[in-house]
């Protein structure tokens, strides 16, 4: 069955203090893997898309990275302002688009 | 960017009436859009895939009669919650899928309370 874990469940970071967020995943043939932010009240914010293995795209102080078995998201020296819920989804080659998230991880940077 | 507008962002109504949810591509065309429920702390929860000039595919659980999708063009789908009741009352997300890509984009969601 397609399964996607995320883990922690929660971080809490000081400012500037560099962390990553892990989503390991079990998709029978992957067309893609993303990343989403999400604050409260609103809909997910597009981050990334990951491929393949060994595939690696950066955002600002945000880098993902990608092997056959899960995903990191990395923050380098975060800021209050990356304070949110990281939404990793799988979309499987066979399906129709659909995506099969995973629970999240909230973030929080304390000043 | 890619944008996706849902309107209304809140919405209250009364038990037994319905709602329309509309989500809209505004600078691209989307053959396909997802609607969402969203429960407190939870992850989205896939309703409905919407293709365009086609019935929607419902998932499992999920009652068709009762969540009423219309995509009629390649920039508009709409969501209704007939008959709505106060175990309706979620947050509802949209998204479409940019033509020819893999990435889906978000409206900014629907807080429906039903009182």
């Amino acid at each position: 069955e397609d399964q996607v874990t995320q883990s922690p469940e929660a971080l809490r970071l000081q400012e500037g203090e560099s962390s990553s967020l892990n989503c390991s995943y079990t998709v029978s043939g992957l067309r893609g893997l993303f990343w989403y932010r999400q604050d409260p009240g609103k809909g997910p914010e597009f981050l990334f898309t990951l491929y393949s293995a060994g595939e690696e795209k950066e955002k600002e102080r945000l880098k993902a990275t990608l092997t056959k078995k899960e995903s990191f998201l990395h923050i380098t020296a975060p800021k209050p302002e990356d304070s949110a819920t990281y939404l990793c989804a799988v979309q499987a080659s066979s399906s129709n688009y659909q995506l099969i998230w995973g629970a999240g991880t909230k973030l929080i940077i304390k000043p | 960017g890619a944008v996706v507008s849902q309107h209304p962002s809140w919405v209250i109504c009364k038990s037994g009436t319905s709602v329309k949810i509309e989500c809209r591509s505004l600078d691209f065309q989307a053959t396909t859009m997802f609607w969402y429920r969203q429960f407190p702390k939870q992850s989205l929860m896939l309703m409905a895939t919407s293709n365009e000039g086609s019935k929607a595919t419902y998932e499992q659980g999920v009652e068709k009669d009762k969540f009423l999708i219309n995509h009629a063009s390649l920039t508009l789908s709409t969501l209704t919650v007939t008959s709505a009741h106060p175990e309706d009352s979620s947050f509802y997300i949209c998204s479409a899928l940019l033509l020819g890509e893999n990435e889906a984009f978000f409206g900014q969601g629907t807080r429906l309370t039903v009182v």
